[in-house]
């Protein structure tokens, strides 16, 4: 069964702080998203990592893919109030016939003002 | 950008009602997805679709069904709802591996 981890499970930082989420699997994917989600809204697709080793960045997000396309991680910095909200990776795999996204069981970040 | 509609924001529904809950998106995506959420458990897959008229059982099935008739819509289908169906639904239409969310349908039964 393929499995998407993510660590931590809660976090709370001050405003102007720097953090990182990270996602992780003994699977290996074809791709990897993130995503955030606010309070009461559908998740929001942030990015898509494809290549082992790609670095993307939007603004002061930085996201990672591992070189073995096993793992991501989200770096977000001097974070802001905005930022709030559970981050999701979801991944795709080449081990189901169907190639079918799953999704880990997200990061909820605060960030206080 | 991909528009992902869904029927109702809010839904109170009492136990043994049917329960439509529908699903529109405007990108001619093959692939669709209903999800439901609650806290602790994550996004659970309920059912999907990859073309129309076609179905597959996701990992929570159980008591309910879905219908798409059509490409841009697929609406998910409460038979007899029950009160641990109260949750938070999201429909999500799929192109190359990004899944594009509706903005959640929150149903309580009572």
């Amino acid at each position: 069964t393929q499995l998407l981890e993510q660590s931590p499970q809660f976090l709370s930082i001050q405003e102007g702080e720097n953090l990182t989420v990270y996602c992780n699997s003994s699977s290996v994917f074809s791709s990897l998203q993130w995503y955030r989600q606010e309070p009461g809204e559908g998740p929001v697709l942030l990015v898509t990592v494809v290549t082992g080793g790609e670095v993307k960045k939007l603004k002061r997000l930085t996201f990672q893919f591992g070189d073995a396309r096993k793992d991501s991680s989200l770096h977000i910095t001097a974070a802001q109030p905005g930022d709030t909200g559970l981050y999701l990776c979801a991944g795709a795999s080449w081990e189901t016939s169907y190639d079918k996204v799953i999704f880990g069981p997200g990061t909820s970040l605060s960030v206080i003002p | 950008d991909v528009k992902v509609t869904q029927s109702s924001r809010y839904l109170v529904k009492r136990t043994g009602e049917k329960v439509f809950l529908e699903c529109v998106q405007d990108m001619d995506h093959e692939n669709m997805f209903w999800y439901r959420q609650d806290p602790g458990l994550g996004l659970r897959l309920i059912y999907f679709s990859y073309d129309v008229k076609m179905k597959e059982k996701g990992d929570i099935p159980e008591g309910y069904s879905v219908s798409r008739e059509k490409k841009e819509r697929f609406s998910l289908i409460l038979e007899s709802a029950s009160t641990n169906q109260t949750s938070m639904y999201l429909c999500a239409s799929e192109g190359a591996y990004e899944q594009y969310f509706g903005p959640g349908t929150r149903l309580t039964v009572t």
